[in-house]
Formats: C-alpha cells, sequence, structure tokens
C-alpha cells in the first residue's frame, strides 16, 4: 500500500534562506507523487507533480522537487525563502494504480519564514 | 483561485445530527472527491464521485455518503454525527482523462464543528 512520511512536523528558516521540506514514500509500484501548499483558511494549491516523465520537478512560486527512487523520496526544496511561502506544506501519493485522484497526504510540515 | 467553491464555510451541529456539505465543481469538471482534514492532519481521502458514480471510496463508515449532480455541483451527507467528525471537509474536482495525475483543484472547505 502506498504512503507517505513527512520528517518534521515544524521547519524554521530566515528569510532568503534555503527551504528543505522532506518527504519519503512507501509504493509498491511506480509512484505518482505531489506537493501541494495550504495558506491559513484556504483550501489546498498544486506546488509540483511527479509523473515520471523527469526526475527533477519544477513547481510555482520558485519550488523545485527530485524523485529519488534510491532513496525513496521526494523532498521539495527553493533556493530563497520569502515571508510569503509561510504555510503548510503536504507531500501526497495517488492510491493504487490507475487511482485517479484519490490521493494519500501526509501529515503536513508547516513553514515558518522568520524576518 | 481554483473556481471550487463551498458551502457553508463554517457549521456546528450537535452529536446525533445529521448535516449536508456543498461544493461546486469547476464548469466541466466530470469528478469530484472529497476529503477530511481533522486538525493537525493531513487531508483524508472520504470518496470520490465520477459521473455521478461513486468510483472508490476510503475508511469511512456508511453514514458518510455523497451526491454528485449534472450541473457540476455535490454534496457530502454526514448522519448521526459524533464528536471526531469534527474537521474541515474539503472538496476537490478535476476533468479525468484517465490519467491519476489529473490536477484536482481544491475548494476552501467547510469547518464542521459537532459538541
Amino acid at each position: 500500500a502506498q504512503s507517505v512520511t513527512q520528517l518534521g512536523s515544524h521547519v524554521s528558516v530566515s528569510e532568503g534562506a534555503l527551504v528543505l521540506l522532506r518527504c519519503n514514500y512507501s509504493s509498491s509500484v511506480p509512484p505518482y507523487l505531489f506537493w501541494y501548499v495550504q495558506y491559513p483558511n484556504q483550501g489546498l494549491q498544486l506546488l509540483l507533480k511527479y509523473t515520471s516523465a523527469a526526475t527533477l520537478v519544477k513547481g510555482i512560486n520558485g519550488f523545485e522537487a527530485e524523485f529519488k527512487k534510491s532513496e525513496t523520496s521526494f523532498h521539495l526544496t527553493k533556493p530563497s525563502a520569502h515571508m510569503s511561502d509561510a504555510a503548510e506544506y503536504f507531500c501526497a501519493v495517488i492510491l493504487g494504480s490507475g487511482n485517479t485522484g484519490k490521493l494519500i497526504f501526509g501529515q503536513g510540515t508547516t513553514l515558518q519564514v522568520k524576518p | 483561485e481554483t473556481g471550487v467553491t463551498q458551502s457553508p464555510t463554517h457549521l456546528i451541529k450537535t452529536r446525533g445530527q445529521q448535516v449536508t456539505l456543498r461544493c461546486s465543481s469547476q464548469s466541466g469538471h466530470n469528478t469530484v472527491s472529497w476529503y477530511q482534514q481533522a486538525l493537525g492532519q493531513g487531508p483524508q481521502f472520504i470518496f470520490q464521485y465520477y459521473r455521478e458514480e461513486e468510483n472508490g471510496r476510503g475508511n469511512f463508515p456508511p453514514r458518510f455518503s455523497g451526491l454528485q449532480f449534472p450541473n457540476y455541483s455535490s454534496e457530502l451527507n454526514v448522519n448521526a454525527l459524533e464528536l471526531d467528525d469534527s474537521a474541515l471537509y474539503l472538496c476537490a474536482s478535476s476533468w479525468t482523462s484517465g490519467a491519476p495525475t489529473d490536477t484536482q483543484y481544491f475548494g476552501p472547505g467547510t469547518r464542521l464543528t459537532v459538541l
């Protein structure tokens, strides 16, 4: 069964510093992986998704993630944090093979950006 | 702005009552999924509707039910409310082409409190 684990429920960085949010997956089949962001009192917004076309995936707002099969990881990075990046971030995997849109989410990581 | 709306924004019910939550999808989207997000947790998949038929269910009891209508609206109904049903309920719509990575667009959610 597919699942994701997000390492670190809270991450704090200074404005301008590197952002690294960790996600490890467990899947018996090639996974489809996603990163979503949730701002306070809002729904989820897709940042990027891995569809097996390329291991380095670029998303919106300067974020990117690299799929590493050997490490079963899909960590999210951004070279320089901005105050507006403060939010909750979720890694997710598709449930089962061929199941459209049935996402399994991690517990989430709260990103704090300090001035 | 995803074009997906949910109503009401907030709702307070008492244990044992029934509740109906509504979602209005983007025009043309044939699939809607519902998720439950407890405080401090990642969203959990409840069920999905594709062209007005249920197309998969997560680990939720039958007192959670849904409907999808031809006018791109949908409902989540919960009977016999329990305290643990207190959560943010999110709907997500998409145009399903059959690819598991079809982008889902989330609404802002309905915050349900059960007393």
